[in-house]
């Protein structure tokens, strides 16, 4: 089951940084931190992974703590299409698949 | 940029036919998932695919499904004979290689439509 906690939803304003949280305090040496999401009726989209170090890239920021017991997604300045369901996941290690297991994610409402 | 793509977007079909829902994964990737999305519910992996076989299988995934890599580009989900129970989103996907780091990409579904 998913190894990782997140708030049901969250609302921004349009324009304004967006901080979605996720706890993991399982997560092992190795567990690399992926955020995916999913505009409505649509495929879930990657959008960052790290492992220890903070990360950037067009699409978002990801701060990791030090403990790396919980994670932060920042969406620098929200639009209307950052409307979405915001996953936090850890891949699955018990098998050489690696596959996703999905929780229920954030659900960002952004207002205009 | 390169995409998975899938077709048909939404397929209708009365229970108990067969269905047939296909992909095209992105060109070079090696490593092939479906999952689907029951309406209002979690995101669930149904299958792995590597090489020609599958390297791991859900609960979900009985006997009444099957997948294939007919060709070099298209990845196949076949349902047998489809219940209500099956209609829902389904979702291919894939990455180039497998490991903890690497970034899966998904299409934009199929919607399942069984009546």
């Amino acid at each position: 089951d998913a190894k990782t906690t997140q708030p049901n939803s969250m609302e921004s304003n349009e324009e304004e940084p967006v901080h979605l949280p996720c706890n993991h305090s399982t997560i092992s040496g190795t567990d690399y931190i992926h955020w995916y999401r999913q505009l409505p009726s649509q495929g879930p989209e990657y959008v960052i992974h790290g492992l220890t170090s903070n990360v950037n890239n067009r699409m978002a920021s990801l701060a990791i703590a030090e403990d790396r017991k919980s994670s932060t997604l920042i969406l620098h300045r929200a639009t209307l299409r950052d409307a979405a369901v915001y996953y936090c996941i850890l891949r699955d290690t018990t098998s050489g698949t690696y596959k996703y297991i999905f929780g229920t994610g954030t659900r960002l409402k952004v207002l205009a | 940029e390169p995409e998975v793509t899938q077709t048909p977007s939404h397929q209708v079909t009365q229970m108990g036919q067969e269905v047939i829902l296909r992909c095209v994964p992105i060109s070079n990737h090696l490593y092939f998932y479906w999952y689907r999305q029951i309406l209002g519910q979690k995101v669930e992996f149904l299958v792995s695919f590597y090489n020609n076989e599958i390297s791991e299988k859900s609960e979900i995934f009985d006997d009444q499904f099957s997948v294939e890599r007919p060709d070099g580009s298209n990845f196949t989900l076949k349902i047998r004979s489809t219940k209500l129970e099956d209609s829902a989103m389904y979702f291919c996907a894939s990455s180039a290689r497998t490991g903890i780091k690497v970034e899966a990409f998904f299409g934009q579904g199929t919607r399942l439509t069984v009546v």
